[in-house]
C-alpha cells in the first residue's frame, strides 16, 4: 500500500515550457486535490475532484489545468510555466464527504527559470 | 474570508522542553480545526482534529484544545524530542460535509535540540 505518490520529485522548467504532474493513490478514494506549499504562505489549494471525470477550481486555480479521467489519478498541468509557478506541489486525497483526514504526496519541487 | 494565523517560527528548543505553537482562526460559521505534520522531506500528515467548541484532540503526546470565546486551537506538548523536529500546520474545514476548502496556516518549523 504506497499511499499517494507523485511524480516527479523535483523538475526545473524554462518559462513558458509545458508540464504535466502524475499524482496516484492506491487507497479507493473519491476526493483528490492539488495544492502548492510558498514560505510564509502555507498550503493553498489549486483544483481539486471530487470524483472521476470531476474537476473544480479552488484558491489560486489561474495557470493550471487539472484531469481525473481515472479515480486514482489526478493530473496537473502547466502549459505554458511562469517564474511565479516556483513551488512545492503537493498532491493529496480522501474519503470524501464526512471524512476530515486529507493524505498527502511527498511533493514535487518545480523550479521555473 | 475563512483563515488561520500561527505563531511565525522557526522554533528552536531543547529535548523535555515544553512546546506552545500558536494558532488564531478565522471563520464565519464553525468551523472543525487541525493540526498537520510536516516531517523533513515527505507531506504533511494529520497529528490531530477537533470538531466543535471545547473539544480536545490529541496523539503522540500532543495536544489542542478547540476555543471558540478565544477562537484559538494552541498546539502544546509538555515534553518534546528530537524526532519532534518538523512544520507543523494549523488548517480548518469551514463546512464539515464538503472537505474540498480546507484553509492551512503558513506554517512553523521546530528543531528540537539533544
Amino acid at each position: 500500500n504506497a499511499g499517494v505518490t507523485q511524480t516527479p520529485k523535483f523538475r526545473v522548467l524554462k518559462t513558458g515550457q509545458s508540464m504535466t504532474l502524475l499524482c496516484a493513490q492506491d487507497m479507493n478514494h473519491e476526493y483528490m486535490y492539488w495544492y502548492r506549499q510558498d514560505p510564509g504562505m502555507g498550503l493553498r489549494l489549486i483544483h481539486y475532484s471530487v470524483g472521476e471525470g470531476t474537476t473544480a477550481k479552488g484558491e489560486v486555480p489561474d495557470g493550471y489545468n487539472v484531469s481525473r479521467l481515472k479515480k486514482q489519478n489526478f493530473l496537473l498541468g502547466l502549459e505554458s510555466a511562469a517564474p511565479s509557478q516556483t513551488s512545492v506541489y503537493f498532491c493529496a486525497s480522501s474519503y470524501g464527504i464526512s471524512s476530515y483526514e486529507q493524505y498527502f504526496g511527498p511533493g514535487t519541487r518545480l523550479t521555473v527559470t | 474570508g475563512n483563515s488561520v494565523t500561527q505563531m511565525e517560527g522557526p522554533v528552536t528548543l531543547s529535548e523535555e522542553a515544553f512546546l506552545t505553537i500558536n494558532c488564531t482562526y478565522t471563520a464565519t460559521g464553525y468551523p472543525s480545526l487541525f493540526w498537520y505534520v510536516q516531517y523533513p522531506g515527505e507531506g504533511l500528515q494529520l497529528l490531530l482534529k477537533a470538531t466543535k467548541a471545547d473539544d480536545k484532540g490529541s496523539n503522540k503526546g500532543f495536544e489542542a484544545t478547540y476555543r471558540k470565546e478565544t477562537t484559538s486551537f494552541h498546539l502544546e506538548k509538555g515534553s518534546v524530542q528530537v524526532s519532534d523536529s518538523a512544520v507543523y500546520f494549523c488548517a480548518l474545514i469551514l463546512t464539515p460535509r464538503n472537505n474540498n476548502d480546507m484553509r492551512f496556516g503558513a506554517g512553523t518549523r521546530l528543531t528540537v535540540k539533544p
